[in-house]
């Protein structure tokens, strides 16, 4: 079973401050997605990674993948307070006969970006 | 323009009432899914379906139903046996083989609770 695991859940920065969001998980994928979330509202997608060693850039925030280690950064620099958000990596997954495909999410992590 | 409906936005469900969710796209897209998610919770799979008329079980299905009787209508119900239902119900809906796309839209989500 694919087990998503993303560190830190809660993490409270200063702006202008630099950090990186760690999401590892348990079995082989190639292809990872980055999602943001709004309080009450639904999710955004923000990056999709979909080889080894992938690297996506967005404004302050940079997502990359490394499949061997089965490990997705999100990093953030010089943060800003409109990023205050969660943030979900979802891993690609597809059943053995290749007919199924979903996403496992990990549990997310809650921004705070205070002034 | 083209988008993910989910309908009500707002629900309240008695003791042992069934209550029906509803998610309609006009994206044109096959997969469809549903998720439910608790608070400092990621998004659990409930079920999906890859094509009309086929679903399957993701993984809480149960207490949950679906029908899939049009490509763009996925309706979700909540039946009497699911004991705690009260979260919050994410729709979303995806191109299967379109890699370089986000995966899976959402829809803005219903929020559940029990009264």
């Amino acid at each position: 079973e694919l087990k998503v695991e993303q560190n830190p859940l809660f993490l409270s920065m200063q702006e202008g401050k630099n950090y990186t969001i760690y999401c590892n998980y348990s079995t082989t994928s190639d292809r990872l997605y980055w999602y943001r979330q709004d309080p009450g509202k639904s999710l955004e997608s923000l990056f999709v990674l979909l080889s080894n060693g992938a690297v996506k850039q967005e404004g302050r925030l940079m997502a990359s993948l490394d499949t061997k280690a089965r490990l997705s950064t999100l990093h953030i620099t010089a943060a800003v307070h409109d990023l205050s958000a969660t943030y979900f990596c979802a891993v690609y997954r597809q059943n053995s006969g290749g007919s199924n495909y979903k996403l496992t999410f990990g549990k997310g992590t809650l921004l705070t970006v205070n002034p | 323009d083209g988008g993910i409906t989910q309908s009500p936005k707002y629900l309240f469900r008695k003791e042992g009432q069934n209550v029906t969710l509803s998610c309609e796209q006009n994206l044109n897209h096959d997969a469809m899914y549903w998720y439910r998610q608790d608070p400092g919770q990621g998004l659990r799979l409930i079920y999906y379906s890859q094509i009309v008329n086929d679903f399957q079980k993701g993984d809480i299905a149960e207490g949950y139903s679906v029908s899939r009787e049009k490509k763009e209508s996925f309706p979700l119900t909540v039946t009497s046996a699911q004991k705690n239902p009260t979260a919050f119900y994410l729709c979303a809906s995806s191109i299967p083989q379109r890699a370089n796309r986000p995966l899976q839209y959402f829809g803005a989500g219903t929020r559940l609770s029990v009264l």
